[in-house]
């Protein structure tokens, strides 16, 4: 499986702290995605990184990707409760493939 | 502007029967990737339609096919369902462009409960 895994499985913290996530994945990429997914419903895009970029900031979203080491981190700062969700990283592999794939998820629990 | 919609919401079926899923893309998308998702997992990808034709796949078995309208929405079929089918199918629309895959949109998903 060309499947991305994303680190911890869950996390739990109190509002207004920060969240870090990490995604590791195997082979060479052209983008890679965070998503959101409340309460098991549809999945919704946050942020995008391409694989010449190594940092990107979306609001309170701050993704970083390290191709070297085939990793990302998705970090939200000063949490709120309703950023309790299921977050998952995607990847587009190399070539015009347009197939996106999943990772494992985190999910994140924000106690208020 | 709607955006990527579903039908049914949810759906129970037994061992063995068929069943037909739905999706329209948001307006302007002509790609259409259905992905399934099994309880506490990442969704897996099953397959993706452009231009009324199956352009990736996933390691799913021909039970599962599909297909693309004129129109751009599109159909997931699953023919003898398993137990194992149980799980939220999501459709995700897109637009095609030449230097890859942007973002995707979801629906809401079908819930599927195969007894």
């Amino acid at each position: 499986s060309q499947q991305g895994e994303e680190d911890p499985q869950a996390l739990s913290i109190q509002e207004g702290e920060n969240a870090t996530m990490n995604c590791s994945y195997k082979t060479s990429i052209n983008n890679l995605q965070w998503y959101r997914q409340n309460s098991g419903r549809g999945l919704v895009h946050l942020i995008l990184i391409r694989s010449n970029e190594r940092e990107k900031h979306s609001g309170r979203l701050r993704v970083t990707l390290d191709t070297s080491k085939k990793s990302s981190s998705l970090l939200i700062t000063a949490s709120r409760a309703a950023d309790t969700a299921s977050y998952f990283c995607a990847t587009i592999y190399g070539g015009a493939t347009n197939k996106l794939i999943f990772g494992t998820g985190t999910l994140l629990a924000v106690q208020p | 502007d709607a955006g990527v919609t579903q039908s049914p919401t949810h759906l129970i079926k037994t061992r063995g029967q068929q069943v037909t899923l739905r999706c329209s893309p948001k307006s302007g998308h002509d790609t259409v990737s259905w992905y399934q998702q099994a309880l506490g997992q990442g969704p897996q990808f099953i397959f993706q339609y452009y231009e009324e034709e199956e352009r990736q796949r996933g390691n799913f078995p021909d039970r599962f096919s599909g297909h693309q309208f004129p129109n751009y929405s599109s159909e997931l079929n699953v023919n003898a369902l398993l137990l194992g089918d149980s799980a939220l199918y999501l459709c995700a629309s897109s637009l095609v462009i030449v230097s890859g895959l942007e973002k995707l949109f979801f629906g809401s998903g079908t819930q599927l409960s195969v007894l």
